[in-house]
């Protein structure tokens, strides 16, 4: 079985400054790490994935995450953020093996960006 | 490339009547997903097909809810009789690859 956990439901920045969004996952097999980005009434677009190789992953739009095995964790960051970045993030988990290809979703964190 | 075409965007309907939700995922991908997101929470995956079978139906809940995939291209996801913990968003995805998903923009149903 496979779950995650994003920290914060709510998170709100000052355009500039530092974004850190949280996600903890669990999995009994080495996992697949995902990040999505959902703008109001629009469907879910891929920042980012952590397969194997290098656990710092850069995505678009700025945003990075490191996937941390011995703490479970799957963090996204950018330095600055700007007003665009404003939405919801979902973080994701999928098994690293198989067909069935399944992904599990944290339950999102809204970021609001303030001038 | 032509992204996940999902219709209709907005569907609003009377408890125990029934719906229809159509996806046409991106060319050649033969993996296709349909997920349900209510308000709140994040995407949960209804069914999982592989060209035209099914792969993952564990979530679906079939006494009200069907979903088929016919040539392996189109899907179609239907629910009757609805109800109204059924409002939510149905995503479409699709992918070509293992671990690749590509979201369509979505259906959102109200039951009334």
């Amino acid at each position: 079985a496979q779950s995650v956990t994003q920290l914060g439901s709510h998170v709100s920045v000052s355009e500039g400054a530092l974004v850190l969004l949280r996600c903890n996952y669990s999995s009994s097999v080495p996992p697949y790490l995902f990040w999505y980005v959902q703008y109001p009434n629009q469907g879910l677009q891929l920042l980012l994935k952590y397969t194997t190789g290098a656990t710092l992953v850069k995505g678009i739009n700025g945003f990075e995450a490191e996937f941390k095995k011995s703490e479970t964790s799957f963090h996204l960051t950018k330095p600055s953020a700007h007003m665009s970045d404003a939405a919801e993030y979902f973080c994701a988990v999928s098994n690293s093996g198989g067909s069935n290809y399944k992904l599990t979703f944290g339950k999102g964190t809204l970021l609001t960006v303030n001038p | 490339e032509a992204g996940v075409a999902q219709s209709p965007r907005y569907k609003i309907i009377e408890k125990r009547q029934s719906v229809a939700f159509w996806c046409n995922p991106i060319s050649g991908h033969a993996t296709l997903y349909w997920y349900q997101q209510i308000l709140g929470q994040g995407p949960k995956l209804l069914i999982q097909f592989q060209n035209n079978g099914v792969v993952d139906d564990s979530q679906l809940p079939k006494d009200r809810f069907s979903a088929e995939r016919l040539k392996g291209v189109d899907s179609t996801l239907k629910i009757q009789p609805a109800k109204l913990e059924d409002s939510a968003v149905y995503l479409c995805a699709s992918g070509g690859q293992i671990n690749e998903a590509f979201f369509g923009q979505g259906t959102r149903l109200t039951v009334v």
